[in-house]
């Protein structure tokens, strides 16, 4: 199974709501990230998640939070974004790197629209 | 230094072609160079990955040829069809310094029958 699920596959939320965004593997997998990816844009790195524990955070604005309750689950809780957020989020998984794999599998993203 | 330049931005070919997609990269420490492929709505999948180590790799239509001297690689589809329709990006990582993925900026390829 080289599957990353992602939930919801669309979301519509206003400024002032607060949702989270869910990712699930179940390869084993002890590096998972977050990006985002705009219209025509390649992904761009938002956080990473070793062995549960932040390791990368690429300067996110504080209204996106990861969290990673454990070695499975990655959420990314949303409050107060702004319409210029709006973009397919993706959630990616792999070995930790030495692990002999390096290959990053992603999820089909949620596509998050920001009223 | 951490940028991989992707070149064409877009690609029209004739079904049966071989089109071809050309990156660049400043960093020598990157030792880790995959292509992944784009449908629209989709996540990226990997399609193929080589390392410095070899000149090409080859996977089913798809071939990667790198050319570390000139710190280029590239990607040829073989009789492309138009279900090789997406996006595909490039991107470099140097594994040994657990950096992310470098993503370059993508080419949207278009087969037409």
């Amino acid at each position: 199974d080289t599957e990353v699920t992602q939930t919801p596959k669309h979301l519509v939320m206003g400024m002032t709501n607060k949702k989270s965004l869910k990712c699930e593997q179940h390869m084993g997998h002890r590096a998972m990230y977050w990006y985002k990816q705009k219209a025509k844009k390649p992904p761009e790195l938002m956080f990473v998640y070793s062995y549960e524990k932040l390791s990368i955070n690429e300067s996110v604005p504080s209204r996106f939070s990861p969290e990673c309750p454990n070695s499975s689950l990655l959420n990314l809780h949303l409050h107060a974004l702004q319409p210029e957020d709006s973009a397919l989020y993706l959630c990616a998984s792999s070995h930790p790197r030495g692990g002999g794999g390096e290959t990053q599998y992603f999820g089909p993203g949620t596509r998050l629209l920001v009223l | 230094q951490q940028q991989v330049k992707q070149s064409p931005q877009s690609l029209i070919v004739q079904k049966g072609g071989i089109p071809i997609i050309n990156c660049a990269y400043e960093n020598t420490a990157f030792d880790y160079f995959p292509w992944y492929q784009q449908f629209p709505g989709k996540g990226p999948a990997l399609l193929i990955a080589i390392r410095p180590d070899v000149s090409e790799k080859k996977e089913g239509r798809f071939t990667i040829s790198f050319n570390k001297s000139a710190k280029q690689f590239s990607l040829h589809i073989m009789d492309s069809q138009p279900g090789d329709s997406a996006t595909y990006f490039c991107a470099a990582a140097a594994l040994s310094g657990n950096t992310p993925l470098v993503f370059g900026k993508g080419t949207r390829l278009s087969v037409i029958a």
